[in-house]
């Protein structure tokens, strides 16, 4: 099955910073890779997913790139905000009907002012 | 619009007792719904998931069973709770096929004593 691998398990940036969170997956068929942001004693919300037949997605401070060929996936936060502290899981997953989400181990992601 | 509830929001039972956790969602048909664990430094588990009613599929052997008696309930139950069952368990729902954003409800933090 697949196997997703996240790093680096925490991270602690100074406000304006830039920070990436990189993950790996195992199962060459995966095709779904999103990524959640957990607050304390709260579910995870999504905060961008990214498709294979696409290499890059952006949405404001936020940016997705995906490497199918080395089956690497990375999230991108420019301009960091003490509001961006969280925890913040990748996933991957596949097509067929009922395939379920395989999270990475999270990054807690420290800004601090 | 879609909406997920997972009940209780915090639990604590003694080792040995049984277990029910309960998750509805509202404005969708057929989803596909899911249990994760979340323990410390392990990430999002996952324990089960559904496509159907009556429908499961166990990820890992354990102290746990599922049952989806209803098209958008679904329940988390134990027989005879573990000190290891301790955790945040998390109930999400899907879209009918793969390759869709999961939602996640707000969490049960379970404590076994």
């Amino acid at each position: 099955g697949e196997n997703v691998e996240q790093h680096p398990s925490t991270l602690s940036v100074q406000e304006g910073d830039s920070a990436v969170i990189k993950c790996t997956y195992s199962d060459s068929a995966s095709n779904y890779f999103p990524w959640y942001k957990q607050e304390l004693g709260k579910g995870p919300q999504l905060i961008i997913d990214i498709r294979s037949n696409v290499g890059e997605k952006k949405d404001q401070r936020i940016a997705v790139t995906l490497n199918k060929t080395a089956k690497h996936f990375s999230l991108h936060i420019t301009e960091t905000q003490p509001e961006d502290s969280a925890v913040y899981f990748c996933a991957a997953s596949g097509a067929q009907a009922g395939t379920a989400l395989i999270f990475g181990k999270g990054t807690t992601l420290s800004v601090s002012s | 619009s879609q909406t997920i509830h997972q009940w209780p929001a915090t639990l604590v039972q003694p080792v040995g007792s049984p277990l029910s956790l309960e998750c509805t969602v509202e404005g969708t048909s057929n989803p596909n719904l899911y249990w994760y664990r979340q323990a410390a430094g392990r990430g999002l588990q996952l324990l089960f998931y559904s496509v159907g009613i009556g429908q499961i599929s166990s990820e890992v052997p354990q102290n746990l069973s599922a049952s989806r008696p209803q098209d958008r309930q679904f329940i988390l139950s134990s027989k005879k709770l573990l000190l290891s069952d301790s955790g945040f368990y998390l109930c999400a729902w899907s879209a009918g096929t793969g390759y869709t954003e999961a939602f996640f409800g707000q969490g049960t933090r379970l404590t076994v004593v």
